[in-house]
This record gives C-alpha cells, sequence and structure tokens, in this order.
C-alpha cells in the first residue's frame, strides 16, 4: 500500500523551533515529488512548497519562501518541514502530499501544529 | 500569481445534480484536479488531468474544463458527497495552486 505517515502532533511556544516528518512507503520515495500544503484552522488549502527527493531540489511558494525550510532524507524515504522560530500564526494542520502526473495522489494524515505561550 | 476563485458554499437536494465551478485566466489550458475533504480527514484526488477519475472514486464525479472554467460535476448526489471541494492546478511544473475551497452541502 502507498502511504505517506507523518509525524504526531506538536505543542510548541513562539520562538521554538520545529521539524515535522512525512515518511513514505510503498513505492520508490525518490521518483516523485512531495509537497506541502497549510490548513489554518477553518481554512482553505495553502500551497507551500515541494521537494524532489532524490536531489533535493526545492522550490517554495512565494508565500512561504523564507518562512520555513523543506528537505528530505532518501535513505530513510522522509521529508521535512521545518521552522526556526515559530509564532501564533503557524497554528495550524500542515499535510504532506505525493505529485504524480495524477496531481497531489497520496496525502499523509497531517500534523496539527499548535503554537502558543 | 496565478489565482483561482470558487464558490464559497453550493447546495444540493439528494438525487440531484451539484455544479461546483472554479475560475481563472486561461484555466481550459490547464491541468487542473479537484479534492474532497470531509470534516477530520486528508483530501482525496477525485478528478485529475481536468476529466479523469482515480480509481476508487464512483463514477458520478466527472470534471470538464473550457475557457476560464473548470467545473467538478455531481450526478446522483449522496449525502455522504458532503464535503468541501478544491480545485487546483499548476502555474509553473512545480508550483500548486489552491481555489479558495467551496462547502457542498447536501439539503
Amino acid at each position: 500500500e502507498v502511504q505517506l505517515v507523518q509525524s504526531g502532533a506538536e505543542v510548541k511556544k513562539p520562538g521554538e523551533s520545529l521539524k515535522i516528518s512525512c515518511q513514505g512507503s510503498g513505492y520508490s520515495f525518490t521518483s516523485n515529488w512531495i509537497g506541502w500544503v497549510r490548513q489554518m484552522p477553518g481554512k482553505g488549502l495553502e500551497w507551500m512548497g515541494i521537494i524532489y527527493p532524490q536531489d533535493s531540489d526545492i522550490t517554495y511558494s512565494p508565500s512561504f519562501q523564507g518562512q520555513v525550510t523543506i528537505s528530505a532524507d532518501k535513505s530513510i524515504s522522509t521529508a521535512y518541514l521545518q521552522w526556526s522560530s515559530l509564532q501564533a500564526s503557524d497554528t495550524a494542520m500542515y499535510y504532506c502530499a505525493r505529485l504524480s502526473s495524477s496531481g497531489l495522489d497520496v496525502w499523509g494524515q497531517g500534523t496539527t501544529v499548535t503554537v502558543s505561550s | 500569481s496565478y489565482e483561482l476563485t470558487q464558490p464559497p458554499s453550493v447546495s444540493v437536494s439528494p438525487g440531484q445534480t451539484a455544479s461546483i465551478t472554479c475560475s481563472g485566466d486561461n484555466l481550459g489550458d490547464k491541468y487542473t484536479c479537484w479534492y474532497q475533504q470531509k470534516p477530520g480527514q486528508s483530501p482525496v484526488l477525485v478528478v485529475y488531468q481536468k476529466t479523469k477519475r482515480p480509481s476508487g472514486i464512483p463514477d458520478r464525479f466527472s470534471g470538464s474544463n473550457s475557457g476560464n472554467t473548470a467545473t467538478l460535476t455531481i450526478s446522483g448526489t449522496q449525502a455522504m458527497d458532503e464535503a468541501d471541494y478544491y480545485c487546483q492546478a499548476w502555474d509553473t511544473s512545480t508550483h500548486v495552486v489552491f481555489g479558495g475551497g467551496t462547502k457542498l452541502t447536501v439539503l
């Protein structure tokens, strides 16, 4: 079964750093781009950026450039999304998704990030 | 930057046809996808490359795309189809754009 499994929910304070993960299985992880999507409470889907795990080629959405860092470790079939200094406005659900010729065809279960003092 | 516009809400009676639109400049020239998201769940791809359905998606879901508008049509709408629906296109080969989402209510 093709799946993306994300790390668990996080509760952080403003100013703290965070790295969440997305592990692929059931397919060749290096053959597909992996994207990250933010969904703030009660809001729509926002595209953050995408990485090609084979060579770590990355494209960020202009809205998120400089705000987050996307990376991947192909040896363990895992993509990452990280923040160096969280803000309350980073409170959201974050999804990873596999990009294929069909679109975003496989999604992770989501990671809830709560930033509160 | 490229933008996609969807109506915030659409209502339909059970068994009737629901149509959800998505508009953007020259959208007919782009591959579009549609995603269904039910409360507390991850999005699910229901239409890709404008008109195709992934395996496992009921054939009551269909897509069309011409001019500046893409349309997701749900024929014989069922209560289980009540969800948020998002259209998606590519601004560049790796830059994805989502519409704002449409809440489908089955009355």
